[in-house]
């Protein structure tokens, strides 16, 4: 089956900086790759999904890349607000709607 | 998007009782999940709820353990059976709404957090 690996656990960046958060998977056949935000105590939240014919996605401050070559995938946050600080989930989709997740990362945007 | 609640949003139970869970939808969706979040931990799929029939689970996981419902389009209900310690965690269900050939975003539900003493 698909295995997603995240990296890093933890990243602790200032107020301004940006943040990069790396995603891979195992599975050439997954097709759409999501990613979730995750508020202490709340549910995952749908940030940004990319699917497999393009490259390159962006929402105002935050932007996903695929590399479908190398089956890597990752979450770009720019001008980061103390309001990023949460847990980020990567995911690969696949066959039947299935969702395989990262372990996550959690990032600390220091003001 | 589709508005999804739970019942109940958490919940302390004695090991060797049983909870069952429930999981609401505002809309007809296409697919419904069944999600285990361990603490500090990232999600774990733990079965497919089929409409009608007999839920898909995943390895390592067991319909006597987690017995799952799915009665109409928009509710399911999820079984946490015979519960040790190592049952506590948050469970979510999460919801497809169109489904089809290409993949379809999924929605998560609040969480019920499940503590078992």
């Amino acid at each position: 089956g698909e295995n997603v690996e995240q990296h890093p656990s933890t990243l602790s960046v200032q107020e301004g900086d940006s943040a990069v958060i790396k995603c891979t998977y195992s599975d050439s056949a997954s097709n759409y790759f999501p990613w979730y935000k995750q508020e202490l105590g709340k549910r995952p939240q749908l940030i940004i999904d990319i699917r497999s014919n393009v490259g390159e996605k962006k929402d105002q401050r935050i932007a996903v890349t695929l590399n479908k070559t190398a089956k890597h995938f990752s979450l770009h946050i720019t001008e980061t607000q103390p309001e990023d600080s949460a847990v980020y989930f990567c995911a690969a989709h696949n066959a039947g709607n299935m969702l395989t997740f990262g372990g996550g990362t959690r990032l600390m945007v220091k003001p | 998007s589709a508005v999804i609640s739970q019942k109940p949003s958490r919940d302390i139970c004695q090991r060797g009782t049983s909870l069952t869970i429930q999981c609401q939808v505002d809309s007809q969706v296409t697919m419904m999940f069944w999600y285990r979040q361990q603490p500090g931990q990232s999600l774990t799929l733990i079965a497919t709820a089929n409409q009608g029939s007999e839920a898909t689970y995943e390895s390592g996981f067991v319909i006597d353990k987690f017995p799952i419902s799915r009665p109409n389009l928009t509710f399911s209900t999820l079984t946490v059976s015979n519960m040790s310690p190592e049952d506590s965690s948050i469970y979510l269900c999460s919801v497809v709404i169109f489904g089809g050939t290409e993949p379809d975003t999924q929605y998560f539900g609040p969480g019920t957090r499940l503590t078992v003493l």
